[in-house]
């Protein structure tokens, strides 16, 4: 399947700090991402779809300002937590389909594990 | 919206018996069905899928089939191996949606 490369994998910050994770793919085009959250023991639930070269949709309830989402290009989306609180500590993780490369499959990184102290 | 029910929450097997997982979906505008494992502290893995197209498919030890006018669809892992314990979420896409929607997860755990 195609590769999508996620980092941090784990991150301590202070609250009140920002953090940025990147979400890359590396043999195709994602023309496409996705954003998702997972507490503990749950399942994962969609915050964000971000499409290349535009803004990003943000699903009802997350905090555009909060989570700042960018897509410049075909291979790269980042997530900036901004002013992170302990109530931010969650797994984030990416995801990426693009066509034809993946035939509208989604593929996952590896996730970041944020903690907020 | 898409609501995805997914059931059991936990399931514990013994090695080489088979193990099934079944969810429910709400819209019938639904055409793609991926299942995914996830290892404790990694991104989920896609491990099988099926489209509305087609009643079933199998990749090895795994099988999904799909049954369109209940709106279900289950997946089927024969011959279960320790390896395969882990977390299993099922997840549909609606037609005029292209993010996915998933189930509450099952935790699998075989024994050995």
């Amino acid at each position: 399947g195609a590769v999508v490369s996620q980092h941090p994998s784990r991150v301590i910050c202070k609250s009140g700090t920002s953090v940025k994770i990147e979400c890359r793919s590396l043999d195709f085009q994602a023309t496409t991402m996705f954003w998702y959250r997972q507490f503990p023991k749950q399942s994962l639930m969609l915050m964000a779809t971000s499409n290349e070269g535009s803004k990003a949709t943000y699903e009802q309830g997350v905090e555009k300002d909060k989570f700042l989402i960018n897509h410049a290009s075909l291979t790269l989306s980042t997530l900036t937590v901004t002013s992170a609180h302990p109530e931010d500590s969650s797994f984030y993780i990416c995801s990426a389909s693009g066509q034809p490369a993946t035939n509208e499959k989604l593929f996952f990184g590896s996730g970041t594990q944020l903690s907020v102290l | 919206g898409e609501n995805v029910e997914q059931h059991p929450s936990t399931l514990s097997v013994q090695e080489g018996d088979s193990a099934v997982i079944k969810c429910t979906y709400s819209d019938s505008a639904s055409n793609y069905f991926p299942w995914y494992k996830q290892e404790l502290g990694k991104g989920p893995q896609l491990i099988i899928d099926i489209r509305s197209n087609v009643g079933e498919k199998k990749d090895q030890r795994i099988a999904v089939t799909l049954n369109k006018t209940a709106k279900h669809f289950s997946l089927h892992i024969t011959e279960t191996q320790p390896e395969d314990s882990a977390v299993y979420f099922c997840a549909a896409r609606w037609a005029g949606r292209r993010a996915l929607t998933f189930g509450s997860g099952t935790r699998l755990q075989v024994q050995p």
